[in-house]
Formats: C-alpha cells, structure tokens, sequence
C-alpha cells in the first residue's frame, strides 16, 4: 500500500490529453511538500520528469505539465505520442513517524 | 555528461552482506547530496537512503525498512557512493539505483539523474 495514491492504469489516443493523479494527505501533499514525476520506460531507469509541482529539467517536452492542490498532484500530458507508453510515478516528503521520500503505487500509461 | 553507474550487485544469501558502489562522472560529486532508491520485480520505487555533501556535514538518512541495516557512505576523491547493506532478507531483493540530489534538504529532494541500476537477489 503506497503513501500516495495513483491510478493503475490510464490510456488514450496519439495525440489525446490525459492526466494522472496523485493523492495524498496532510503529512505529505497537504502539509507543503513538493511533488514530482518520473517517467520509466520499459526496462530503463527512472527519469525526472517534473520537480518542484510543475517544473521541466531542461530536454523535457512541454507536452508535459504538473500542478498541485491540496492535497493531490497531477501530472498531465498532451499530444500523447507511442514513445510516451510507459510508467509514471509520484514523489513527495511524509513527515508522519520518521519522516520519509515516499512514491505512488505508479500509473502504467497505455497509447492506443 | 552527467552519469552514474552502479556496480557490486549479485546473489547473496540471508543475513550475508553486500556493498554496493556508484561510480559518478560529469559533475563535480562533492558538491551534491547523494540517494538509493530500489525497485523490486515488478514493483514500483521505493527510498533507501540519503547522504549529505560534505558541506552539509555529510549526514545521512534512511527508510526505516532498512535503518540500522544499510549504511551509506562515499569517497569525494573517487567520485564514489556506497550502499553497505547487511542482514539481508529475501524482500531485500531488487534493483537498486543511486541517484543525484540536487537540494541538499532530502525533504524537498527530487532526484536526476538516475544510474541504470544493479540487481541485488537475496536468496537461499
């Protein structure tokens, strides 16, 4: 059972919007603390996708975005693209026991 | 470029002893905090651990799945992160990945990039 919630699975069309959420509570999400998103392409590494709510690194497509509310996160891609097919996961800070980074349960992404 | 490659995974059994080495290139490694993450098969991310640059002490923290088990450690001179983890168990098992810090406060931490990572098995 993951600290933030995700959905399993979304999908959509080539060139479709879609959204993944990511929930969270007052120790987490709602108590400040950033999110942010990797994308994991089949069999590879994770990779930094949005920081600090709804930051690109640099070489990210504008296609994506990130924003935050209360206590839920969303990532959202448009002008959906086949190389787009893969897993995304959220990150924030819980400060409930010890304090830790925790992660959603990841989103498998499927282009149509 | 920026890189950073793990090495040192493989088959162990219980309660034995691993370490792990992330070997970094294309930055300046004393300048920035250092994680661990890992995934088990077919599972999704999880934090093992924290380290600070020296300038902030060098400090460290831990999930406490793996607190008085694993320690992480590094060598600014070599560019190297260690992961030594003891009294394995079998859900110790996955790929474990090192990953660059670019904040040094690990609750505000995002991480880029990420090594490719080495399996570590733990099993009888």
């Amino acid at each position: 059972q993951s600290v933030l919630t995700q959905p399993p699975s979304v999908s959509g069309a080539p060139g479709q919007r879609v959204t993944i959420s990511c929930t969270g509570s007052s120790s987490n999400i709602g108590a400040g603390y950033d999110v942010h998103w990797y994308q994991q392409l089949p069999g590879t590494a994770p990779k930094l996708l949005i920081y600090g709510n709804s930051n690109r690194p640099s070489g990210v497509p504008d296609r994506f975005s990130g924003s935050k509310s209360g206590t839920s996160a969303s990532l959202a891609i448009t002008g959906l693209q086949a190389e787009d097919e893969a897993d995304y996961y959220c990150q924030s800070y819980d400060s409930s026991l010890s304090g830790s980074l925790v992660f959603g349960g990841g989103t498998k992404l499927t282009v149509l | 470029e920026v890189q950073l490659v793990e090495s040192g995974g493989g088959l162990v059994q219980p309660g034995r002893s691993l370490r792990l080495s992330c070997t970094a290139s294309g930055f300046t490694f004393g300048d920035y905090a250092m994680s661990w993450f890992r995934q088990a098969p077919g599972k999704g991310l999880e934090w093992v651990g924290f380290i600070r640059s020296k300038a902030y002490g060098g400090t460290t923290e831990y999930a406490a799945s793996v607190k008085g088990r694993f320690t992480i450690s590094r060598d600014d001179s070599k560019s190297i992160a260690y992961l030594q983890m003891n009294s394995l168990k079998t859900e110790d098992t996955a790929v474990y990945y090192c990953t660059r810090a670019p904040v040094v406060a690990v609750e505000a931490g995002w991480f880029d990039p990420w090594g490719q990572g080495t399996l570590v098995t733990v099993s009888s």
